[in-house]
């Protein structure tokens, strides 16, 4: 079964400053998601990247899924207290069944 | 528009209690995902329901079942609750199967068994 292992697991980043969460995964990806999500809450959909290649922007955020649709990265330009919270990447295996990542917690100090 | 809701928001049970969850999905959407989050095991996906019909089931033990109305509203019921099967439950939507269309989730359910 195709597996999801995001990097880092943790990071703290001062308010401002550029950030990049990376998810890998262990078959290719036909379709690949991120998510947003505060402590006890659900997931607020970010974006969908399907073909290699192709990177999509909302508002400060980036994300990118690489030729060999193996690999994703979620950028973050000038972070803000708003952008705290658990990034998860989740990928399609098979009509609507999605496999996540283990999170990515992010911390932004003032 | 509305998006996903899911009640009751916290719910706490014994061990041998059975619990039923509720969620209303994202007007038009008719394909409705259920999925555990726990610390130890992250987000795993239980099953997927599209035109009453279980499309998609993962690796959880029989106790764990669902069902679909013809509103697309849906419910997913867990028998015989065990410690271990206290967890964030999520609910998603979506306009049909099929993986161009995202997944939108609700607020969650939070079950504690004592």
């Amino acid at each position: 079964s195709q597996e999801l292992e995001q990097s880092p697991q943790s990071l703290i980043v001062q308010e401002g400053k550029n950030l990049t969460i990376n998810c890998t995964s262990s078959k290719t990806l036909y379709g690949l998601y991120w998510y947003k999500q505060k402590y006890g809450e659900g997931l607020i959909f970010l974006m969908m990247l399907q073909k290699g290649g192709e990177e999509k922007s909302h508002e400060k955020i980036t994300a990118k899924l690489d030729e060999k649709k193996q690999q994703s990265s979620l950028h973050i330009t000038a972070s803000q207290p708003s952008h705290a919270g658990i990034y998860l990447c989740g990928a399609t295996q098979g009509a609507q069944k999605l496999v996540f990542g283990q999170g990515t917690r992010l911390t932004i100090n003032p | 528009k509305a998006g996903v809701t899911q009640t009751p928001r916290y719910l706490i049970k014994t061990r041998g209690q059975q619990v039923t969850l509720s969620c209303s999905p994202i007007s038009g959407h008719r394909s409705v995902s259920w999925y555990q989050q726990t610390p130890g095991q992250g987000l795993q996906f239980l099953f997927e329901y599209f035109s009453e019909t279980q499309r998609n089931k993962g690796n959880f033990p029989g106790r764990f079942s669902g069902r679909q109305f013809s509103n697309s509203r849906s419910e997913m019921n867990v028998s015989t609750l065990e410690l271990g099967d206290s967890a964030l439950y999520l609910c998603a939507s979506s306009l049909g199967p099929g993986s161009s269309q995202p997944q939108h989730f609700g607020d969650g359910t939070r079950l504690s068994i004592l």
